[in-house]
């Protein structure tokens, strides 16, 4: 069973760096052709792709938010973790974490519940 | 930057069918998948690759795509029914469209 579960921060203040961690059970990042996203959703709007990280540790970033994201994985720990630095109150949103596997389209099968992260000061 | 257009909302009474647009400049090459939405909940994948139905999903549930547009079918609506859906595209970059709210009353 595939299950993703997001912790960090529920609350960060403007300029703050946020750390967003992942943590998976039921696939291995380290199998060919994994990969795990963040995926982020303001209070009544759409959802945004933020960031992917693949099973050989290649990264790839929204073309919008580039600058202030990295996403990194431990293997060894089933974990994905991202940071996004400089926040500001349009930040706020639910952050989801997602597994994709086995397509070239990337399309996420596996979501977690997603971590409600407020940025005020 | 590639978008993906969506109605912002279709309303259907139980039993009708429900189509719901996605259009994008891409989609004659590159796939479409859907996603559900219900209130307070993660999105759920309900269709890949165009018109690929994952396990679980009932069959009412159905996909296709013309040109630069797909479309989500359901067809015999229900009230449970009744979601935010979100077409996913990527391109040069990866995409969700603006999202379309389903009533079924």
């Amino acid at each position: 069973q595939v299950t993703l579960r997001e912790s960090g921060p529920a609350l960060v203040k403007p300029t703050q760096t946020l750390t967003l961690t992942c943590t998976f059970s039921g696939f291995s990042l380290t199998t060919s052709g994994m990969y795990v996203s963040w995926i982020r959703q303001p209070p009544g709007k759409a959802l945004e792709w933020l960031a992917r990280i693949d099973w050989e540790d290649d990264k790839y970033y929204s073309t919008f938010l580039r600058t202030r994201l990295t996403i990194s994985k431990d293997t060894s720990k089933n974990q994905v973790v991202l940071t996004m630095t400089n926040m500001d109150p349009a930040d706020t949103a639910t952050y989801y974490c997602a597994r994709s596997y086995g397509s070239g389209t990337y399309h996420p099968d596996h979501w977690g519940q997603g971590a409600l992260v407020t940025v005020s000061s | 930057s590639y978008e993906l257009t969506q109605p912002p909302s279709v309303s259907v009474s139980p039993g009708q069918t429900a189509r719901i647009t996605c259009s994008g400049d891409a989609l004659p090459k590159k796939f479409a998948s859907w996603y559900q939405q219900k209130s307070g909940q993660a999105p759920v994948l309900v269709i890949y690759e165009d018109s690929k139905r994952p396990s679980g999903i009932p069959e009412r549930f159905s996909g296709s795509s013309s040109g630069t547009m797909a479309t989500l079918t359901i067809s015999g609506a229900q009230v449970e029914d009744e979601a935010d859906y979100y077409c996913y595209s990527t391109d040069s970059s990866v995409v969700f469209g603006g999202g379309t709210r389903l009533t079924v009353l």
